[in-house]
């Protein structure tokens, strides 16, 4: 069955550090790619999204994610992160023309001021 | 790790009739439920926020009457479509939130999702 595997559970950072999260998948086939943000109290948001074209995706608020096929992985990263990006952070994947959504367990950040 | 359920994983109805799907947290109470929808080929679109005790919260665009969201206890939220048509057909995934104050603070577990057709 496809899973989705999430690094960390939690993640602290002080502001300015650089983030990644680690992303990988199970499925051989070709996929969809999504990662979404859950701020406290908010309901989930996209953050961006793959489906095909440049591996490296840029989404809002500064992340960037990049899709390596070889590895099943997709990443997220973002340079330099702010207090406000504290969240909970959560992979998914689809596969292609197909119907489920598979989430990973989620990663927690907490950033510092 | 906490367990979203969602019944039934896959539903098949005719159009006109109503259809219920049911998000249970199974070993955590929930005070927040939340109902997404995915269109064909997009992201999941949120319909609804739902509170325990209260009525839920609707997003813009999201019809309150044919999308009825009760969330009865703090492990139950139930989704009802009603007079469902074909383009209702989608995949229909809830989301719970550990009760505030708990271990596990204000993390957000997933169901499993729900497809609905709709003949």
């Amino acid at each position: 069955a496809q899973s989705v595997s999430q690094h960390n559970h939690h993640v602290i950072l002080s502001e300015a550090a650089s983030l990644e999260l680690g992303c990988n998948y199970s499925y051989g086939g070709t996929v969809n790619l999504f990662w979404y943000v859950q701020y406290p109290g908010q309901h989930l948001q996209l953050l961006l999204k793959y489906f095909s074209g440049d591996p490296l995706v840029k989404g809002i608020k500064g992340f960037e994610a990049e899709f390596i096929k070889s590895k099943f992985s997709f990443n997220l990263r973002k340079p330099s992160v702010q207090w406000s990006d504290t969240a909970e952070y959560f992979c998914a994947v689809n596969q292609y023309y197909g119907q489920n959504f598979v989430f990973g367990p989620g990663t927690r950040l907490s950033v510092l001021p | 790790g906490a367990v979203v359920s969602q019944h039934p994983s896959r539903v098949i109805c005719k159009s006109g009739t109503s259809v219920k799907i049911e998000c249970r947290s199974l070993d955590f109470q929930a005070t927040t439920m939340f109902w997404y929808r995915q269109f064909p080929k997009q992201s999941l679109m949120l319909m609804a926020t739902s509170n325990e005790g209260s009525k839920a919260t609707y997003e813009q665009g999201v019809e309150k009457d044919k999308f009825l969201i009760n969330h009865a206890s703090l492990t139950l939220s139930t989704l009802t479509v009603t007079s469902a048509h074909p383009e209702d057909s989608s995949f229909y995934i809830c989301s719970a939130r550990v009760r505030e104050g708990a271990a596990s603070g204000n993390t957000i577990y997933f169901g499993e999702g729900s497809w609905l057709t709709v003949v």
